[in-house]
């Protein structure tokens, strides 16, 4: 079974541009989250998705936003980058509907760079 | 809003023990997790543990949860230069759906 797939896995971009990054779940899993990783902040809840449908949102500002598609899978936007929104970018899968039932699986990761 | 706290650093020597301490503020935590990730890569799920159990055993893994106190640790028996990589402790709140609270993680420096 694959395990969650993100893409692309290192890009470098400009402050000013904006940025699509995509998430794969494993087969069967209907919830993905996003996260940010940080030195500085740590890990940090972006948003969750279940069934197409935004169920979470952290404390980000409107230039974060997400989506997910009929087959799961999910992509996060982040528009205007600053600098500051280097970091590495985690996306968790989880077959979880309306409770937690344990088990979230992250993948990769996909690192920005922003100059 | 809720918080989890570990301790930044362990050091061991390879053959032994290591316990890596969490503590968490919220009493509505359903469940709780370690996450191991080694350099340049994603989060591995170690293991969980669900908020009405105190213990679960699997290999060398040992988590110990209390409740009362808030307070989680991961036992890692046998410990080889392998496991060194930081640790993360996190909770969820069922009420929050798939929202993971973080703590700052543990590097964990196995020695020859």
């Amino acid at each position: 079974k694959a395990g969650v797939t993100q893409t692309p896995r290192y890009l470098i971009k400009t402050r000013g541009q904006q940025v699509t990054l995509s998430c794969s779940p494993i087969s069967g899993h209907r919830s993905v989250s996003w996260y940010q990783q940080t030195p500085g902040q740590g890990l940090q809840f972006l948003f969750e998705y279940f069934s197409e449908t935004q169920r979470n949102k952290g404390n980000f500002p409107g230039r974060f936003s997400g989506r997910q598609f009929s087959n799961s899978r999910s992509e996060m936007n982040v528009s205007t980058l600053e600098l500051g929104d280097s970091a590495l970018y985690l996306c968790a899968s989880s077959s979880a509907g309306s409770a937690n039932t344990g088990e979230l699986f992250f993948g990769e990761g996909s690192r920005l760079t922003v100059l | 809003g809720e918080d989890v706290e570990q301790s930044l650093f362990l050091s061991v020597r390879e053959g032994d023990s290591s316990v890596i301490n969490c503590t968490y503020t919220d009493s509505s935590s359903t469940y709780l997790y370690w996450y191991k990730q080694e350099p340049g890569a994603g989060l591995q799920l170690l293991t969980y543990i669900f908020s009405n159990m105190d213990m679960k055993q699997d290999q060398r893994l040992t988590v110990l949860l209390n409740k009362k106190d808030k307070h989680l640790s991961l036992r890692i028996a046998d410990t080889q230069t392998g496991d060194s990589a930081i640790y993360f402790c996190a909770e969820i709140n069922n009420n929050a759906g798939n929202m993971l609270t973080f703590g700052g993680g543990t590097r964990l420096m196995v020695k020859p």
